[in-house]
Formats: structure tokens, sequence, C-alpha cells
């Protein structure tokens, strides 16, 4: 069993909609939860982060842990077409010896259709 | 300052050449990491280091591939020989470790063997 599982999709919406990209995982030690948007042809970029539990909002975007299920989400509200990528889920833990080591899942490509 | 920066952009080589990527991470940052991505694994991390010291390889496929970071702004990733499976996008990332949780990826080389 992976890590780190994730839907790849791919997931086509229409502009304007809701969108909801999720992964879970496996190893209760992981503690900072990531989402990374890559585009075409292009490395990973941090879209934003969260530490433990809770919520996250930046925007359109809001980003939910719930560690007790081991499942993240990435909510994108009023899509967009430029919101078209990639977007990977990251996670890493604090353990002694791999403080920075970053897990990813394997991406959802998204596409939203003007 | 430029971001990290990876070279070549594309290789294309013959199955058992030795192939050479080459990486330099943003200055100042403390940890580095090379990682391969491909449509049905996703994006892999092989190794890891850590102020020049590599602290994780265990994402290493097969003794064919070794990475080396003689100093803190060069790191190579070779692979010798290489066989057409290897076929994928390689990626380097650094991070500067007040800042754990934001990957800076390279532009990534996209390496095909025949």
């Amino acid at each position: 069993q992976k890590e780190v599982e994730q839907d790849p999709g791919p997931l086509s919406v229409p502009e304007g909609a809701i969108v909801s990209l999720n992964c879970t995982y496996s190893n209760s030690a992981f503690q900072y939860f990531m989402w990374y948007r890559q585009y075409s042809r292009k490395g990973p970029e941090l879209l934003m982060y969260t530490y433990s539990s809770g919520n996250k909002e930046d925007g359109r975007f809001t980003a939910q842990v719930d560690k007790s299920s081991k499942y993240i989400s990435l909510f994108i509200r009023d899509s967009q077409p430029s919101d078209s990528a990639t977007y990977l889920c990251a996670m890493k833990g604090t353990w002694r010896g791999a403080t920075n080591k970053l897990i990813f899942g394997t991406g959802t490509l998204l596409a939203v259709q003007p | 300052d430029a971001g990290v920066i990876q070279s070549p952009r594309h290789e294309v080589t013959e199955m058992g050449q030795e192939v050479t990527l080459r990486c330099k991470p943003i200055s100042g940052h403390n940890s580095l990491f090379w990682y391969r991505q491909t449509m049905m694994r996703g994006l892999e991390l092989l190794i890891y280091f850590n102020n020049n010291v590599p602290i994780d390889d265990s994402g290493m496929p097969e003794d064919r591939f070794s990475a080396k970071m003689p100093n803190a702004s060069f790191s190579t990733l070779k692979i010798q020989p290489s066989e057409p499976r290897d076929s994928a996008v390689y990626f380097c990332a650094s991070i500067q470790d007040t800042k754990v949780t934001e990957a800076f990826f390279g532009q990534g080389t996209r390496l095909t063997v025949v």
C-alpha cells in the first residue's frame, strides 16, 4: 500500500463549478499537509499547506485535514480555466532523520472548461 | 534568485549509455531532493540530501542509480547503464530548513531512453 493515495482523474468541470480534490494516507506520523499545483511541462509549485488538523482558506481555495480519517481535501470555488493543472497532495512528518522528507500523491489532472 | 536550475532540459539516449542529470539548488537552501515523475507512479522521491549529506536513498530503484552532492550549490544524478524503463521526468527540488513546507522545484529533465 502506498503511503499517500490520490485519484489520478482526469476531472473535467465547467467554469464556475466547485472542485473537490482528495487524498488519503496511511502514516499517522504525517503532520504537514500540502497541495502543489503543476502546470504542463513545469515543476510543481506550492499552493497552500496546513499543519495538523483543521481548515485553511486562501481566496478561492480551501484545504481541509481530517487526521482521524487520514483524509485531506482541497476545494476550489468558482473554478477558472486557469486552474486547469495537475494538483498533487504532499505530506511530511517530523520524525528524526527525515524532517524534510516530502511524500507526494500521484496527482489529479483537472480541466476547467470555459 | 533564478530558482532551482536543472540541466539538460531534455535528454535522449540509447539503452546502455550513461546519463548524468545536474541540479543547482537555490542559494541558502539546506535540503535537496531528487524526484522521478511518470504517469503510472506519479512523483517518487529517489534521494534526499541535507547539508550535502545523503539522508535517505531508499527510493533509489537500483544500483544503476547514484547521486552526489559535492557542495551546497551542485548535485548530480547518474544512471549507468540506462534502460528504457528509466524514461521519465526527473525533478530536483530544494528547501530552506526554516520553511519546511515549501519545496522549490526545477523545470525538470525529460529523459528518454531508446
